[in-house]
Parts: structure tokens; sequence; C-alpha cells
């Protein structure tokens, strides 16, 4: 069976600080992978997603990279975090063959920027 | 490009049907899908529908109008532990990737 994996669980960084947060799936192969960012008590935005090794499309212009070095591992940085990164970053995969896209996502990272 | 509307919050109580509306206008659509989000949990898929009508997985049944634009997920006999956010989802045309609409809040009073 597949399984997601997100690290860290929680985490508080100060403001100008990097950032890196990881993501892997087990399980599968060349799955779509998603980094989503949710702030409290509102939707998902969707920050970056990924359809193969080294491909990434950018959603929301911002202070964020990401990118996949392997094919069931997707990395969120930033060089400078900013007080508005702060919120739940939720990983997502998709399997490449399924054409309505079903995502599962992995236990997400709260991150407080202060 | 992609929006879609469902209500802020409902209430309902123990053991009733309660009914979330999801209404999206879209460039193109493929099919409505619906998951569930308890408070500092991550979303979990609930149900798709790619054609009209009803699809129904044990208390929870969603249906779609692609004539009306309009899809719905129905909770039956609810329980204190289906107090969560309901999101819709539509997948974008052209890209490998869901739109989510803002989310329903359902609280359910014993």
């Amino acid at each position: 069976s597949q399984t997601i994996h997100q690290w860290p669980a929680t985490l508080v960084q100060p403001v100008g600080s990097p950032l890196s947060l990881e993501c892997t799936v087990e399980g599968t192969s060349n799955p779509n992978l998603y980094w989503y960012r949710q702030a409290a008590g509102r939707g998902l935005q969707l920050l970056f997603y990924s359809v193969g090794i080294g491909q990434i499309s950018s959603e929301v212009p911002q202070n964020l990279s990401a990118s996949r070095p392997q094919d069931r591992q997707f990395i969120l940085s930033s060089k400078k975090l900013l007080l508005s990164d702060s919120g739940f970053y939720l990983c997502a995969w998709s399997e490449d063959t399924d054409p309505t896209d079903t995502q599962y996502f992995g236990p997400g990272t709260r991150l407080t920027v202060l | 490009g992609q929006s879609l509307e469902q209500p802020s919050e409902v209430t309902a109580v123990e053991g009733a049907i309660v009914q979330i509306n999801c209404t999206y206008q879209t460039s193109g659509f493929y099919g409505l899908s619906w998951y569930q989000q308890h408070d500092g949990g991550a979303p979990t898929f609930l149900s798709y529908n790619g054609l009209d009508g009803l699809e129904e997985t044990g208390r929870f049944s969603s249906f779609l109008s692609r004539s009306d634009s309009y899809g719905y997920l129905l909770l039956q006999e609810l329980q204190m532990k289906d107090s969560a956010s309901y999101f819709c989802a539509d997948r974008d045309p052209g890209r490998r990737a869901l739109t989510f609409g803002s989310g329903t809040r359902l609280q359910v009073q014993p």
C-alpha cells in the first residue's frame, strides 16, 4: 500500500531564516506531487505541483520554491521566511494514471514564523 | 479559471441528515470530488462524481448535475465524529491539479 511522509510535524522559525520541508511517498511510481498551504480556518492554496523529476509548476509567485530530486521526493524551500509564510503545509500525491486526480495527503507541517 | 462556492458553515444535530452544496464555474469540467478534514488533520478523499447522478458510500452520498453546475454532499445519520470541514474540488483542465472550494465547516450537536 502507499504511504506519504512529511516532516517535521511542527516548526517554529524566525523571520528571515531558511526553510526546508520534505515529503516522500512509498509504494507507487511516478506519482504527481503537490504542495499546499492552508491558513487557519481557510481553504487549500496550491503552491506547486510536479508530474515528474525536475518538473515543477509554480502556482503562486512568492518567496517559496520546490524541487523534486527523486521520483518520490518533493521538497519545499525558502531562503528567507516572511511572517505571512506561517500556515499548515500539506504535501499530497496522486496516481499518474488516475484521470480524477484523487489526492492523498500527508500529515502536514504546521509552520509558525515569528 | 476555476471557482467553487460552498456555504461557510452548517450546523445539524446528531442522527439528522445534512446537505452541503457546491456550485462551480469552470472553463472546463472533469468531475467533482469531496474531501473531509478534521481540525488539525489532513484532508481525506470521500467521493468523486464524474457523471451526473448520485454516488453512495455508506452514510455519505454525493450528487452531481453538470447542466446546473452544481453538486452536493449528503451525510446521513450524523455522528459527532462527522464534525469537520468539507471541501469540494474540481480537476483543472490542462494541468494535473485540483481547485478546492473554500470549505464548509460542519458542526454536529448532540
